[in-house]
Formats: structure tokens, sequence, C-alpha cells
């Protein structure tokens, strides 16, 4: 039973325009969220956070939106660079972390088109 | 320059062989993690360590083992009786648990058997 959910594999968008990535989550246990970057045969990067306290966090060109009500998620790309292409994953932890993991979604593939 | 560093890349094992990851950091983190990483999915735990010659298992820790004698180093014995070990292998740490700090990857080890 997959507690992190992607829904979308793929997604493109047009240089300059925005890119919006979603994830869903069933534990309302998670309290802190993360979205990571991957390029092909290499580890993921992380981008950004939100605690559960919050429903935005903004980085630049990236902002984390929360919806705790809805149990969902989304990242906010503006605008979309070609150097944005990437797997994201959306990840999940529990309890502050006293579970010792995080949950990671199957992650969204996005190409951003020049 | 700090960071995590897996060894090596690529790596081949044999049927009934077990191998070993290196996972070395330099960021002075207490807390290092391996993931498994399958085609199309998500990253899933196999063993996590909060301190040195502590470690605890994760959501797939079968057919696995790993030692935590210094803090730098979080190694991955993949022994014969994981019996599907292809996979790409992700190390991790973070200050303390998930909770609140991201963890930060290495650029993982692609194991397949000849």
């Amino acid at each position: 039973d997959q507690q992190v959910k992607q829904n979308s594999p793929s997604l493109s968008v047009q240089e300059g325009r925005i890119s919006i990535l979603n994830c869903d989550y069933t534990n309302s246990m998670f309290d802190y969220f993360l979205w990571y970057k991957k390029y092909p045969a290499e580890g993921p990067t992380f981008l950004i956070s939100i605690s559960s306290i919050k429903d935005k966090n903004e980085d630049g060109r990236f902002t984390v939106f929360l919806n705790k009500s809805a149990k969902h998620l989304s990242l906010h790309i503006v605008p979309s660079q070609p150097g944005d292409s990437a797997v994201y994953f959306c990840a999940a932890s529990a309890w502050g972390g006293s579970q010792g993991n995080l949950i990671f979604g199957k992650g969204t593939k996005l190409s951003v088109k020049p | 320059d700090g960071g995590i560093t897996q060894s090596p890349k690529y790596l081949f094992r044999k049927e009934g062989q077990n191998v070993t990851l290196s996972c070395e950091q330099n960021l002075n983190h207490d807390a290092m993690y391996w993931y498994r990483q399958d085609p199309g999915q998500g990253l899933r735990l196999i063993y996590y360590s909060q301190i040195v010659n502590d470690f605890q298992k994760g959501d797939i820790a079968e057919g696995y083992s790993v030692s935590r004698e210094k803090k730098e180093s979080f190694p991955l014995t993949v022994t014969s009786a994981q019996k599907n070990p292809t996979a790409f292998y992700l190390c991790a740490s973070s200050f303390g648990l998930p909770g609140a700090q991201p963890q930060h990857f290495g650029d993982g080890t692609r194991l397949s058997i000849l």
C-alpha cells in the first residue's frame, strides 16, 4: 500500500512556463515533507522541504504548498528551465522522524522543452 | 569539499556470492541510511543507523547486512540470501533522523548479477 503517491509518471512543459508537480499521501502522521531532484545514474539532490505547521515554503524558483486537509502537496517551479529536466521525488516522514526513514513516491519525470 | 562517496559505481555479483558496497561521508552527520531503487520505483529503505555501533532494519532488510564501526562509514553487504539483488543502491546521511533535516545522498552503486 503506497503511502506517498505521485500519480503523474511524466510531465512536459515549455521553457519559461510554470511546472506543477503533485504528491498525495495517506498517512495522517506524516509531518515533514521533502522534494528531491534526480538525474540518471546520480543520487537524489535535496530541493526544498516543508513541515506540517506551514502551508507554503519558498526558495528561489521553487515553492512547495501543503494542504493537510486534502493530504496533498505540490511543487511549483517558476520559470521552468531546460536544466530542470529530471525525475522529481516527493518524500515524507512521520512523528518528527522517529520512525527513522523517509517514505518516497515513485517519482515524476519532468521534461522542460526549449 | 564535503559529501558522500559511494564505491564502486558499478558492481557485478556471481550467484552465491556476498558483495559489500562502500559508503563514506565527511559531513559529520550522525545518521546514515541505505536505500534500494528499482526501475520505475521510489526509494525503499534497507537499513539505517542513528549512531555508531547501532543500526535498525528498514522495510526490506532481508538478505542484507550492515555495520557502523565509525561515524563516517556505513558499508552494506548484499548476501547470497538476497535473491533479487539487481538494483541501484543509494547511501544517504543526515544530522539526526529525517524528521527535521533533509537527507543527503551519494551517487549510488549499480549492482548486477553475472
